[in-house]
């Protein structure tokens, strides 16, 4: 079973702007990560963050959690086509060890 | 090895047959972990080792899914009696300490298993 749900789960955008995906999960988290994965094979890990910080950054990309709402969303500002992949959020639950992931967002952006 | 090494990366099977997967991970890496990916979909969590041991099997579809690390590095995912169902994209990730690390996990390039 899956952990979250993405929103949306496509998402189509020029070069040039800004794309926001969204993730919610349903239990605790110790913290929630982002991976991109490009034609369905090998993740890449993005960035992590801790269910006590509320906002990270990482060169274009921008993470912020919502612990009360139980939801993340991943930025990536000024979009390039090579960012076309799908990305998937990811949590690591309170009482557990292993990564539990959403459906992820396919993103697509037009040069 | 610098990454995560999966092979093959494409094995195609007849319905019945068994295969084994294969998983390198990093060098020093303690915790493995399998994950399956089916198309259009997150990846589902499978099984994870801390060492040697299997500490969570309970992703494990059913018995026809079994997996060792006899050494505490490679990992060989083995499925018995495969079924069409069975054809995803098999994922093995690992990290440096039990749970996640700041760096998150590190994944291999999954290998594809098409059961015909």
């Amino acid at each position: 079973s899956q952990q979250g749900e993405e929103d949306p789960q496509a998402l189509s955008i020029q070069e040039g702007e800004n794309a926001t995906m969204n993730c919610s999960y349903k239990t605790s988290i110790n913290n929630l990560q982002w991976y991109r994965q490009n034609s369905g094979r090998g993740l890449v890990h993005l960035i992590l963050i801790r269910s006590n910080e509320r906002e990270k950054h990482s060169g274009r990309l921008r993470v912020t959690l919502d612990t009360s709402k139980k939801s993340s969303s991943l930025l990536i500002t000024a979009s390039r086509a090579a960012d076309t992949a799908s990305y998937f959020c990811a949590t690591v639950p309170n009482a557990g060890n292993m990564l539990t992931f959403g459906g992820g967002t396919r993103l697509m952006v037009k040069p | 090895g610098a990454g995560v090494s999966q092979t093959p990366s494409n094995k195609v099977t007849e319905k019945g047959k068994y295969v084994e997967l294969r998983c390198d991970p990093i060098s020093g890496h303690t915790a493995l972990y399998w994950y399956r990916q089916s198309l259009g979909q997150g990846p589902e969590f499978l099984i994870y080792f801390q060492g040697t041991g299997a500490a969570d099997d309970s992703g494990l579809p059913n018995d026809r899914f079994f997996a060792v690390r006899p050494e505490g590095s490679v990992s060989t995912l083995k499925i018995q009696r495969t079924e069409r169902g069975d054809s995803a994209v098999y994922l093995c990730a690992s990290s440096l300490t039990r749970g996640t690390t700041l760096n998150g996990y590190t994944f291999g390039s999954g290998t594809r298993l098409t059961v015909v």
